[in-house]
């Protein structure tokens, strides 16, 4: 198993702030995803973080509004860029081998 | 667009009985499919595992995939209490989630 920690935990911004989510994982793993999940709500997939390339996003997703970085096996940041109130949200990240993925415990946002 | 559906529930049994949860999905060349349990407020956490045909058992859990009619099952016996919960579906390994399965098991 992969143990999977995300900093901050929680935060409160303002409107036209951006924030950078950090992921750690205590092992290399190959696979990185980035979620979010509204209150009540399932998973929608952000991206896929490629270690060394660019993230492959979903639809509704692009890179200016959330960028992506992975550097190694065992590292990923999301940036939520010039928020707003609609990005409130929790934002979770996975990583695992090929057929099985971790979650972190989730970074809480609300943006005023 | 691949899709993965779920009945969002709320599914509801009393304690001790079996509780089923159904997951149906699109992409007829999926080859892995998951089973997560999420507690309110916590993140998901992976509880089952299947890629062929047929049932797979885990101690209280049974996952049954049939790819012939595109459906992966979750049937929890003796369900307790603290087994209410979201039950997500995940499909192959690009984790494309159901809407999830609130079940909320009675004393």
């Amino acid at each position: 198993s992969a143990v999977i920690s995300q900093k901050p935990s929680r935060d409160i911004c303002q409107r036209g702030t951006s924030l950078t989510i950090q992921c750690q994982v205590d092992s290399q793993v190959t696979m990185m995803f980035w979620y979010r999940q509204q209150p009540g709500q399932s998973l929608t997939l952000i991206a896929t973080a490629n270690q060394g390339s660019e993230a492959t996003y979903e639809s509704g997703f692009v890179i200016d509004k959330f960028p992506i970085s992975r550097p190694n096996l065992t590292f990923s940041t999301l940036t939520v860029s010039n928020m707003s109130p609609e990005d409130s949200s929790i934002y979770l990240c996975s990583g695992g081998q090929q057929e099985t993925q971790y979650f972190g415990p989730g970074t809480r946002l609300l943006v005023l | 667009q691949k899709e993965v559906e779920q009945n969002s529930g709320p599914l509801s049994v009393p304690e001790g009985a079996i509780a089923s949860l159904n997951c149906t999905y699109s992409d007829r060349g999926s080859q892995s499919f998951f089973w997560y349990r999420q507690y309110s407020g916590k993140s998901p956490e992976l509880i089952m595992s299947i890629y062929s045909n047929g049932d797979k058992e885990d101690g209280r859990f049974t996952a049954q995939l049939n790819k012939a009619s595109q459906y992966v099952s979750l049937l929890i016996r003796d369900s307790q209490p603290s087994d209410s919960a979201t039950y997500l579906c995940a499909v192959n390994n690009d984790m494309r989630f159901g809407a999830g399965t609130r079940l909320t098991v009675k004393p």
